[in-house]
């Protein structure tokens, strides 16, 4: 069955660091989403993606946040310059109308 | 703005009973899905069941059932004969596929599986 694969399985950086996690979706989707999960917390809605552009951003994807999808296949979430509040489960997930979205087994990101 | 209410934040049942969990949402979407999410200690989530708004009848996995009642707006997720692998989080997700398939989720319910 296919997968979306992220990688790494945990980061760990500095506060102030840049970090980019990677996403790569299942390869006929159209649609691609970054969620974060802070631990024990609800899923939040960060970005969407489509046509190569954002369609839909939440309130925390603010200016230090920006995505790409650089060469067709990876879908990559960069923290420009990370807080310690940023640490939390980054899922990716990707879909095709209608069908509920497939997660990757997401990002644990700690920041120091 | 879609909302997910999940009022039960936590649950418990015992092994081989049945256990159903909450949900209802807010839309003035006429069509629609909906889903329930299991995110086991692994965190990682997993598609259980799918609901498609049009379709009167209510989805069945094995296992798992839905209750959805589109004109109360509620979705709740029935499991049968539960076992010690169902104790997860469960998370209730509304669909717009008007809006760029973007999904929202509701704040989750602990299940636990007692045996």
């Amino acid at each position: 069955e296919p997968e979306v694969t992220q990688t790494p399985s945990h980061q760990v950086t500095q506060m102030g660091q840049e970090v980019i996690l990677r996403c790569v979706p299942i390869s006929n989707h159209l649609y691609f989403y970054w969620y974060r999960q802070i631990l024990g917390q609800k899923v939040e809605f960060l970005v969407s993606f489509y046509n190569n552009e954002i369609s839909e951003k939440s309130e925390i994807f603010d200016d230090q946040f920006s995505v790409e999808r650089p060469d067709g296949s990876n879908f990559t979430l960069k923290i420009r310059s990370t807080k310690l509040e940023d640490s939390a489960m980054y899922f990716c997930a990707s879909s095709s109308m209608g069908y509920g979205y497939t997660f990757g087994s997401g990002t644990r990101l700690t920041v120091v | 703005a879609q909302t997910v209410t999940q009022s039960q934040p936590e649950m418990s049942v015992q092994e081989a009973e049945t256990v159903t969990l909450s949900c209802t949402y807010d839309t003035s979407e006429n069509n629609y899905y909906l889903f329930w999410y299991k995110q086991p200690p692994s965190r990682q989530m997993i598609l259980v069941i799918r609901q498609e708004a049009y379709k009167q009848q209510n989805a069945t996995e094995n296992r798992f059932s839905v209750n959805f009642q589109k004109a109360a707006k509620s979705f709740s997720l029935k499991i049968s004969d539960s076992q010690l692998g169902d104790t997860a989080m469960y998370f209730c997700a509304f669909m717009n596929p008007h809006n760029n398939n973007d999904m929202r989720f509701g704040a989750g319910t602990r299940l636990t599986v007692k045996p």
